[in-house]
């Protein structure tokens, strides 16, 4: 009954750092989503991917790559970490773009 | 440019009372629309939905109305519970806007349900 896992749960970094963010999900489904959660700001779509393959740019995409490395898994790097990029982050997916997405618990990202 | 507004930030209720969570948008072209709901240290989960040639749902305890004249839906639970406490997002969709898989959320309602 796994559903969405991301590891890890808590990270620090320093400024300048790099980080990948891992999430894998167990439902077969096609789409998978990341998005990041700031106070105030609700929850803002970073990269998705429609189906295997393929990625695309949400909201706000600077900052970030993303690779979708099989259906099941969808990754997301921070190559050189900013204190801007402090947020919880969390990873989702779908059957199919328009179905509700199921999401992870979340990475809480911290970067000094 | 906030396309998905809560403009409440918090509501408070007692046990037993009707809650209801209300929510803005802009776009014209959304044509479906979400509520999750979020506990602390969880990720959101999905509560209920609506389609835009709708304007009536319900699941139980949970009812979403939408007004697409006024480009507003609110979200009522009959009767609250202290379990409801929790984070409520609105989240919107688009599937002819050409953006597809982008849902736009609201910036969330904390709901506290007074026992």
């Amino acid at each position: 009954n796994a559903g969405v896992t991301q590891t890890p749960k808590f990270q620090v970094l320093k400024t300048g750092q790099s980080m990948t963010l891992q999430c894998a999900q167990d439902m077969n489904h096609n789409s998978m989503y990341w998005y990041r959660q700031d106070p105030g700001m609700g929850l803002r779509l970073i990269y998705y991917s429609a189906s295997e393959g393929t990625t695309d740019k949400g909201e706000v995409p600077n900052g970030y790559n993303v690779s979708r490395l099989n259906k099941r898994e969808f990754s997301l790097r921070l190559e050189s970490a900013a204190p801007s990029q402090t947020s919880v982050y969390f990873c989702a997916s779908s059957e199919d773009r328009i179905q509700p997405q199921h999401f992870g618990d979340g990475t809480r990202l911290s970067i000094l | 440019d906030q396309q998905v507004k809560q403009n409440s930030p918090s509501l408070s209720v007692q046990e037993g009372r009707i809650s209801i969570l209300n929510c803005d948008y802009t776009n014209s072209m959304f044509d479906y629309f979400l509520w999750y709901k979020k506990y602390p240290a969880e990720g959101p989960t999905f509560l209920i939905s609506i389609s835009s040639i709708k304007d009536k749902n319900e699941d139980g305890r949970f009812t979403v109305f939408l007004n697409k004249s006024a480009k507003h839906l609110s979200l009522h639970i009959v009767p609250s519970q202290p379990g409801d406490s929790a984070v409520y997002f609105c989240a919107a969709y688009s599937p002819r806007s050409g953006n597809t898989g982008k849902l736009i959320f609201g910036q969330g309602t904390t709901l506290q349900v007074k026992p």
